[in-house]
């Protein structure tokens, strides 16, 4: 069974740009998160997808962070303008149908604004 | 609100046994993960608990205390490749199934 992807893997960019990430979960995993983790810290929930509906975005800011799951499968995150502190590994993953369901993680994107 | 609190750094030695202690504070609590991080990679699923108890799973076990808010993971026969930050997660059944992680505790394996 392949794993969560996501790319790219590294990106740098200068203030004030703009940044996408992608994501594509497990084969038949509805479910769907994009976390950001800071150097030092434990990952921070930025949106949660089940199949292509938002469940919880409250931790995402919406002046400058939108996401996107259109057919239910892939998504996006979109970083526009990106500021110093977005610095992080932006991480994406998937569990399938449950209550409890592990979350399946994958290598995450190493984001680098200067 | 959401508090999640955990030892920032420990040491231990190779073929030793080590136990991570990890409280929390969530609403609509629904069980705790725990999750292993080696540098540079993405987290990796190790247990789950939601009733009281011990889970054992070969050299790893994890514990829980509903009434408490406590928990800790315990590693057995240690090995330098359990070196990793190991997270810990409360489940929060308020709007979906929501992760809110610790921010890690970072376990050094020395010889």
């Amino acid at each position: 069974e392949a794993g969560v992807a996501q790319s790219p893997r590294y990106k740098i960019i200068e203030k004030r740009q703009s940044v996408a990430f992608w994501c594509n979960p497990i084969s038949g995993h509805a479910t769907l998160y994009w976390y950001q983790q800071i150097l030092g810290q434990g990952p921070k929930l930025l949106i949660q997808f089940q199949n292509n509906g938002v469940v919880d975005d409250s931790q995402l800011p919406k002046d400058r962070f939108s996401a996107e799951r259109l057919k239910g499968v892939d998504s996006t995150l979109k970083i526009q303008p990106a500021k110093l502190e977005d610095s992080a590994v932006y991480l994406c993953a998937s569990s399938s149908p449950g209550t409890a369901s592990e979350q399946f993680f994958g290598p995450g994107t190493r984001l680098t604004v200067l | 609100g959401q508090n999640i609190d955990q030892p920032t750094e420990m040491t231990a030695t190779e073929g030793a046994i080590v136990q991570i202690n990890c409280t929390y504070q969530t609403s609509g609590f629904n069980g705790l993960f725990w999750y292993q991080q080696h540098a540079g990679e993405a987290p990796t699923f190790l247990s789950y608990n939601v009733l009281d108890g011990l889970e054992e799973k070969g050299r790893f076990s994890s514990f829980l205390s509903r009434s408490k808010g406590y928990s800790y993971l315990l590693l057995k026969e240690l090995q330098m490749k359990d070196s990793a930050s190991y997270l810990c997660a409360a489940l929060e059944m308020e709007y979906g199934n929501k992760l809110v992680f610790g921010a890690g505790t970072i376990l050094r394996v020395k010889s």
